[in-house]
């Protein structure tokens, strides 16, 4: 059972765009800003593409962007390419333990 | 260029021990905020130890007590003992850099996979 709740998978077709959701609790997601969300493509290591609810490191697409509303953080992809089918991954800081929880990551499928 | 090169998963029985390596490059370790995370086969991510720059050390509660984060300055390395190892601790293990101090990690090793079976 994962701290922070994403849809198991989404889908769209290419030039489209799509949002994957993370929902927490105000002791998470809602009480600060400090999530971050991770693109994974299969059998590599995850890619921080997200950082402090709506930052880009530097040189990454920004056909991402992110949200925060309350208790639920967003990931917004746009002009969807073939190479952004991965699996997607929310992260926050949490009062609750000292190390960062994840949400449990969700497949996004380019039809 | 950072380049983060874990070693030193394998094959080990329930109850068994091994030491994953993390190799930095491009950065020095000891100023850095330096984690591991695994990922069971098809499952997500967790993070399983920290260590700040200021040499603090975190774990997650599935770990306590059987597993010691540490660091090498002089070999810029990051190292994970782990002891009493479980079935459950079956996982590809990733070293990772956290870039602003902030629990974001910028940057991340190719993995390495460890097996505990029997």
């Amino acid at each position: 059972q994962s701290a922070l709740t994403q849809p198991a998978s989404v889908s769209g077709s290419p030039g489209q765009s799509i949002t994957i959701s993370c929902t927490g609790t105000s002791s998470d997601v809602g009480g600060y800003n400090y999530v971050s969300w991770y693109q994974q493509h299969p059998g590599k290591a995850p890619k921080l593409i997200i950082y402090g609810v709506n930052n880009r490191p530097s040189g990454f697409s920004n056909r991402f962007s992110g949200s925060k509303s309350g208790n639920t953080a967003s990931l917004t992809i746009s002009g969807l390419q073939a190479e952004d089918e991965a699996d997607y991954y929310c992260s926050s800081y949490t009062t609750t333990s000292t190390l960062v929880v994840f949400g449990g990551g969700t497949k996004l499928t380019v039809l | 260029e950072i380049q983060l090169m874990e070693s030193g998963g394998g094959l080990v029985q329930p109850g068994g021990s091994l030491r994953l390596s993390c190799e930095a490059s491009g950065i020095t370790v000891s100023n850095n905020y330096m984690s591991w995370f695994r990922q069971a086969p098809g499952k997500g991510l967790e993070c399983v130890s920290l260590i700040y720059s200021g040499g603090n050390t975190f774990y997650a509660d599935s770990v306590k007590g059987r597993f010691t984060i540490s660091r090498d300055n002089s070999k810029n390395t990051v190292y994970l003992q782990m002891n009493s190892l479980r079935d459950e601790d079956t996982a590809v293990y990733y070293c990772a850099r956290d870039g602003y101090s902030n629990n974001w990690f910028v940057s991340w090793g190719q993995g390495t996979l460890v097996t505990v079976s029997s």
